[in-house]
């Protein structure tokens, strides 16, 4: 079976920055891919990595360690917009079905 | 451009009855994916869909659920009869999947579904 591990909740301030991780035990690779999902919504996409290294995309940065099965999601100059649930999703069979962790709720206060 | 939509949007039925949730992919898209979403159990793939044909249904809790693709811009997912442990957030996403590499999935709106 596929695992995927990331932490419940995180909270920080409005202006600051924020490390999401995620880890992950899967029987083959083929993608990692970030998600945000705020409430009552529909997750829309946020970045993909499938080699080693940092993807930066704005404010929003990925980084994945294929030896590791270690990733995680950077958010900076955090905004009041970013609180959400942020999941992490790995194509571990590589038959491009996706499995999700639970999500990072994360929270942003002024 | 139009994104995957789904309808209803919303739900409410008495249990026992029968539910069709319905869904159009974004066109171009070759694979479309069920998903279901609650807070016990997060997100779950029910089966997907590649070229109208069904890859993957191991994640289809039991017989009471069933999906059809008949063509590339139309896809069914059926609960009879319906139980109050279905009610939850069902998405539908597609995406253009090739030996290429991945493609992100884009997720419609999803049917918020009460059984009551």
């Amino acid at each position: 079976g596929q695992n995927i591990d990331q932490p419940t909740e995180m909270t920080a301030t409005e202006g600051a920055i924020v490390q999401i991780n995620c880890t992950y035990q899967t029987s083959g690779f083929n993608g990692l891919f970030w998600y945000q999902q705020h409430a009552g919504e529909a997750p829309t996409f946020l970045s993909y990595n499938v080699l080693d290294g940092l993807e930066e995309k704005g404010r929003f940065s990925s980084f994945l360690s294929r030896s590791k099965g270690y990733s995680y999601l950077l958010l900076k100059e955090l905004q009041m917009k970013d609180s959400a649930s942020y999941l992490c999703a790995v194509d571990g069979s590589n038959d491009y079905k996706l499995s999700f962790g639970a999500g990072t709720t994360v929270t942003v206060r002024a | 451009d139009a994104g995957v939509i789904q309808s209803p949007r919303h739900e409410v039925t008495e249990m026992g009855q029968e539910v069709t949730l319905r869904c159009k992919p974004i066109s171009g898209h070759n694979s479309l994916f069920w998903y279901r979403q609650t807070m016990m159990r997060g997100l779950e793939l029910l089966i997907y869909f590649n070229n109208n044909v069904p890859i993957d249904d191991s994640g289809m809790p039991e017989d009471r659920f069933s999906a059809k693709m008949p063509n590339a811009s139309f896809s069914t997912l059926k609960i009879q009869p319906s139980e109050p442990r279905d009610s939850a957030v069902y998405f539908c996403a597609s995406s253009f999947v090739s030996r290429g590499g991945n493609q992100p999935q884009h997720f419609g709106d999803g049917t918020r579904l009460s059984i009551l």
